[in-house]
């Protein structure tokens, strides 16, 4: 059974400040990791997506991968009140073809202003 | 352009009617995934077609639950006789074959009373 576990939450963090948020997975097969945003009664939205081992930088937002550890993170640069959301870890073991994500359960992120 | 579409964008229906839910995916995605995300819970992978097929099933929570996607593009998730415990809002994605990036639609909250 795949399972990815997050910290629910609330992360509460000042504006302007880092936002960590991580995420643990249990099937080392997993292959491909994402982040999703998602707003309170919205659908997800793809913030991050990661491969490799290493960090990823977007903007704001830098994915980081440790497959030995079998985690990922996300860190979020100089927080917003925009960023309070919930951030859904996903995973998939795809190995060349489609596949369906395995979710954490989200952590709720608080940006205080 | 034109994100995925899910129609209806709410369905409130009696305890063992018949429910049908569409989505159209992003035009030129060959894979498409549907999710159910209740109250509290995480999201929660169903099935996935690849072009019109379905290779594994056996994510669909009962036999209650149907698939199909014709033409390699709309796909519809019916499920027969509902329950209460089908309430939940279904989530449609879609991505390009051997791209995992995952694009979601609005969803389908369905209440069973």
């Amino acid at each position: 059974q795949k399972e990815v576990e997050q910290n629910s939450g609330p992360l509460s963090v000042p504006e302007g400040a880092i936002a960590s948020l991580n995420c643990t997975y249990s099937d080392r097969g997993s292959q491909s990791f994402f982040w999703y945003r998602q707003y309170s009664g919205k659908s997800p939205e793809l913030i991050m997506f990661i491969y490799s081992n290493g960090d990823k930088e977007d903007g704001r937002f830098t994915a980081q991968l440790n497959k030995a550890s079998q985690y990922v993170s996300l860190l979020i640069r100089d927080s917003q009140p925009s960023d309070s959301a919930t951030y859904l870890c996903a995973v998939t073991n795809s190995g060349g073809g489609a596949d369906g994500l395995t979710f954490g359960k989200g952590t709720h992120l608080i940006i205080q202003p | 352009g034109a994100g995925v579409s899910q129609s209806p964008s709410n369905k409130v229906t009696e305890k063992g009617k018949d429910v049908e839910l569409r989505c159209d995916p992003i035009s030129g995605h060959t894979a498409l995934y549907w999710y159910r995300q209740s109250l509290g819970q995480g999201l929660e992978f169903l099935i996935y077609f690849q072009g019109n097929s379905a290779p594994d099933k056996s994510g669909l929570p009962s036999d209650r639950f149907s698939a199909e996607r014709t033409g390699g593009s709309v796909s519809t998730l019916t499920i027969q006789r509902t329950q209460q415990e089908d309430s939940a809002v279904y989530l449609c994605a879609s991505t390009f074959s051997l791209d995992y990036e995952q694009y979601f639609g609005p969803g389908t909250r369905l209440t069973v009373t």
